[in-house]
């Protein structure tokens, strides 16, 4: 089974500053997907960023930007010119390629985001 | 974009009654759906998979005679949850997998999530 470390249950960052969200996880499998979920005040959840571990390259979406490290199973999220509309909580998140599980989604525990004006 | 209905949004019902909450999928099929439970403050933890037309997986620690979880169709799945005691008030937040993409690139939408609320 597969499990996702957030180790960081609050951060807090100046509006326009640059913010960095840890996430490690375990896995025996040599091919998955991890993503970085948002979830606002209004509990929906949002897709921010996906990383196909296959890539080497990091996966970039405009203000954000992940280091994926595969040797170390490390997922990290940058938050670049950080808004006040980021302020939400950010759940790292792997996804297995075994179809027998359904390609399920296991997340971390989560990171707070405070983004102070 | 794919759209996952989830519905009610919020429920308050009375100890020992039972709620059903829906799963749709609006402008896709989803042979695949997750229903996850989310405590105040905490991470999405899943519940069970419900595959279209079999049984549904449970995870382990879930009672499946409680949550009963019903996948009739490629656009709907249903979680009911029986008996409900203020234990079991919580966010529950289902996903579905569209079935047009293949493995893990097949596409995970989620729905808006159900608060339930046990007096």
């Amino acid at each position: 089974a597969q499990t996702v470390t957030q180790s960081q249950p609050e951060m807090s960052v100046q509006e326009a500053e640059t913010v960095t969200l840890s996430c490690t996880y375990d896995t025996s499998e040599s091919d998955y997907y991890l993503f970085w979920y948002k979830q606002p005040p209004s509990r929906q959840m949002i897709l921010v960023i996906r990383q196909e571990a296959y890539k080497q390259q990091n996966a970039t979406e405009n203000r954000f930007s992940v280091n994926f490290q595969k040797a170390a199973k490390s997922f990290s999220l940058k938050i670049s010119d950080s808004q006040l509309g980021d302020a939400a909580m950010y759940f790292c998140a792997y996804r297995t390629l075994n179809n027998n599980a359904g390609n399920m989604l296991t997340f971390g525990g989560g990171t707070r985001l405070m983004v102070k004006p | 974009g794919a759209v996952v209905s989830q519905h009610p949004s919020w429920v308050i019902c009375k100890s020992g009654t039972s709620v059903k909450i829906e799963c749709r999928s609006l402008d896709f099929q989803a042979t695949t759906m997750f229903w996850y439970r989310q405590f105040p403050k905490q991470s999405l933890m899943l519940m069970a998979t419900s595959n279209e037309g079999s049984k549904a997986t449970y995870e382990q620690g879930v009672e499946k005679d409680k949550f009963l979880i019903n996948h009739a169709s490629l656009t709907l799945s249903t979680l009911t949850v029986t008996s409900a005691h203020p234990e079991d008030s919580s966010f529950y937040i289902c996903s579905a997998r569209d079935w047009a993409g293949l493995g893990g690139n097949s596409p995970l939408h989620f729905g808006n999530g159900t608060r339930l609320t046990v007096t």
